[in-house]
């Protein structure tokens, strides 16, 4: 059983063009996560939902527009794509009250052209 | 930014102990030292984490400084599969339940035959 999964795993669009990513984890954690790892590597927080309340939205543009229907669910709407959004997104999880240990997905790689 | 310091790669022979090196001089006294991985293409994947004292599970040891200024990731016996990417993340509690986790450039560890 997936703990973190997400989909799709790839994805190859157009600019200008809208998408989304879902994520859901089953276990039972209450915090959810979207990161971006960029070609160079680096992997930035962009948003954080703590029982579907928005807790941490760093400096994303807002054609990024995350959707939390319930606790297990966290899904990354994209539009009007753009070159730069190519990347890794990966998703995470954790438990308020935990220790504190994040729960990763395997990522999903969007391609932009 | 990342609040701590590691070198940017490092060699280990298969079957040897690993230690990987990471200073956070301005640790907080409430601050946790998580470790992290990363191997090629898949999701970060929690290892380790302390506040005061060493810790130790079935992946690794964690060993801290007196001062906490500086910790040490021992992967007692490295395998093949244990290249990839470390990262030492000082925790940000940004509160709500939310942690945080600003992931620096992290130490890339190649294990060798």
């Amino acid at each position: 059983d997936t703990a973190v999964s997400q989909t799709p795993k790839y994805l190859v669009t157009q600019m200008g063009n809208d998408k989304s990513i879902k994520c859901e984890q089953n276990l039972g954690h209450d915090t959810m996560y979207w990161y971006k790892q960029d070609s160079k590597k680096f992997l930035k927080i962009m948003f954080s939902y703590n029982n579907k309340e928005l807790i941490i939205n760093e400096t994303v543009p807002n054609r990024f527009s995350p959707k939390s229907p319930d606790k297990a669910h966290l899904n990354l709407h994209i539009n009007s794509l753009e070159l730069g959004d190519s990347a890794v997104y990966f998703c995470a999880s954790s438990l308020t009250g935990g220790t504190g240990e994040l729960f990763f997905g395997e990522g999903s790689r969007l391609t932009v052209l | 930014d990342a609040k701590t310091t590691q070198p940017p790669s490092m060699d280990c022979a298969e079957g040897r102990a690993a230690n990987l090196p990471c200073n956070h001089s301005t640790i907080s006294g409430n601050e946790y030292v998580y470790w992290y991985r990363q191997i090629h293409s898949q999701g970060p994947q929690y290892i380790i984490h302390g506040l005061k004292n060493n810790e130790t599970n079935e992946m690794a040891s964690l060993i801290i400084t007196e001062d906490r200024k500086s910790s040490t990731l021992i992967l007692p016996h490295a395998t093949l599969r244990d290249t990839a990417v470390y990262y030492c993340i000082v925790r940000d509690d940004s509160g709500a339940g939310s942690y945080q986790l600003t992931f620096g450039k992290g130490t890339k560890l190649s294990v060798i035959p």
